[in-house]
């Protein structure tokens, strides 16, 4: 049982790139949401998911798209990197809504925008 | 809307201390209330929750009661050691029907042998 799978583990982009952070689960969760960990900021909610087709913004969603095709999968693209989004991405799945049964968490994407 | 306030660390203590946390939060109606810990370079894990008022979440030595009177859920564990040094984020889910969760900002706990 692999739990949250979360790649890559560590990235460097330069300004205006583009990439996908992917995230996966094989606990059949429905809810899935993505945090930014960024010094003394906490845990910010990026985008979250309550099932495939149904995605919902968090606190901080502006330069970051979702998508939910499958139960597993729930992608983070980021548009056009920018240095204010250098910071650690944790994705995080639960079997209820709002992580009533507590979260399950990734191990993290370390992401460094120059 | 709903928040959670933990002590700013970092809490510095010697191997077999008594440790707490403190957690206090606003929300309204009887949220569900957690704590979590992050160990260096890993993903946050669930350590205990409560759901109801005076209930006591239990989990490795580490203890939270939920007060309701208070609004508080603070962490307590009698006896730490060099492996409990991590940072630990208070969090709640409140009952209000929009079920995201907030989380404090973490306190990072340092334990010396």
């Amino acid at each position: 049982n692999a739990g949250v799978t979360q790649t890559p583990k560590f990235q460097v982009l330069k300004t205006g790139q583009s990439m996908t952070l992917q995230c996966a689960q094989d606990m059949n969760h429905e809810y899935m949401s993505w945090y930014r960990q960024d010094p003394g900021m906490g845990l910010r909610l990026i985008h979250y998911s309550v099932g495939a087709g149904i995605t919902d913004q968090g606190e901080v969603p502006n330069g970051y798209n979702v998508s939910r095709s499958t139960t597993e999968d729930f992608p983070l693209r980021l548009l056009s990197a920018a240095p204010s989004q250098t910071s650690v991405y944790f994705c995080a799945s639960s079997y209820s809504t709002g992580g009533l049964d507590g979260y399950t968490f990734g191990s993290g994407t370390r992401l460094t925008v120059v | 809307g709903d928040s959670v306030t933990q002590m700013e660390g970092p809490v510095t203590l010697s191997e077999e201390a008594f440790l707490t946390i403190n957690c206090t939060y606003t929300a309204t109606g009887y949220p569900s209330l957690f704590w979590y810990v992050q160990y260096p370079g890993e993903g946050l894990q669930l350590l205990l929750k409560a759901t109801k008022a005076d209930d006591k979440g239990s989990n490795k030595g580490f203890e939270a009661t939920y007060r309701k009177e208070t609004t508080s859920f603070h962490l307590e564990k009698g006896s730490v050691q060099v492996s409990d040094s991590a940072v630990y984020f208070c969090a709640l889910v409140g009952s209000g029907g929009s079920y995201i969760p907030t989380f404090g900002r973490g306190t990072s706990l340092i334990v010396h042998p």
